[in-house]
């Protein structure tokens, strides 16, 4: 079966510090993967996609970046961090052929 | 441009009442998919159901069932008597032939002991 995985967990950086998140898929191969932001109290913005090793689309433009250096492999980083980034990071896959996102457990980052 | 709606921000209810959670979408797309999520406190999104733009046949599934409406453009989901591990945030979402998805800003459930 297949599995996602994101860490850490949890985050707590300055403001201005850099920024990698890692989100890996188990049991599965070519998926499509997929970066959200939740702000606090609020819906999901789909942040990055990316369809393929080295394809990344950028959603939002903003201080964040996102690559997949490997096929199950996804990683979003940013250079400065802003206060404005705070906010709970979810990674999602889909399969080839599939439309239902399958979401990993997430990460609470804290910018102060 | 892909839109949904979920109407109710929040929703408090005793347990074993049954609850519903509206859902409206726009779309111009002829084949599109509609999904719920759910976000429990633990914060991980949860799939609970899909939904293809040609099959319009309702759903149940335990306590859970889905009413997809496409004259209304609506997918509603309803929680039959009411537990309080059901307390958490849902999530409509909408996904044309991109593979994004579009999600509705989510209703918090709260069911009281």
């Amino acid at each position: 079966s297949q599995t996602i995985h994101q860490w850490p967990a949890t985050l707590v950086q300055p403001v201005g510090s850099p920024l990698s998140l890692e989100c890996t898929v188990e049991g599965t191969s070519n998926p499509n993967l997929y970066w959200y932001r939740q702000a606090a109290g609020r819906g999901l913005q789909l942040l990055f996609y990316s369809v393929g090793i080295g394809q990344i689309s950028s959603e939002v433009p903003q201080n964040l970046s996102a690559s997949r250096p490997q096929d199950r492999q996804f990683i979003l980083s940013s250079k400065k961090l802003l206060l404005s980034d705070s906010g709970f990071y979810l990674c999602a896959w889909t399969g080839l052929a599939g439309y239902t996102q399958y979401f990993g457990p997430g990460t609470r980052l804290t910018v102060l | 441009a892909q839109k949904v709606t979920q109407a109710q921000t929040e929703i408090s209810v005793v347990e074993k009442e049954d609850v519903t959670l509206d859902c409206v979408y726009e779309t111009r797309d002829t084949t599109y998919y509609l999904f719920w999520y759910k976000q429990p406190p633990s914060g991980e999104l949860v799939f609970l159901i899909r939904r293809n733009s040609f099959d319009e046949q309702n759903e149940i599934s335990g306590r859970y069932s889905w009413n997809f409406q496409k004259s209304t453009s609506s997918f509603n989901f309803t929680i039959t008597a009411s537990q309080v591990v059901d307390s958490a945030v849902y999530f409509c979402a909408l996904s044309g032939g991109d593979y994004k998805l579009s999600f509705g800003a989510g209703t918090t459930v709260t069911v009281r002991a």
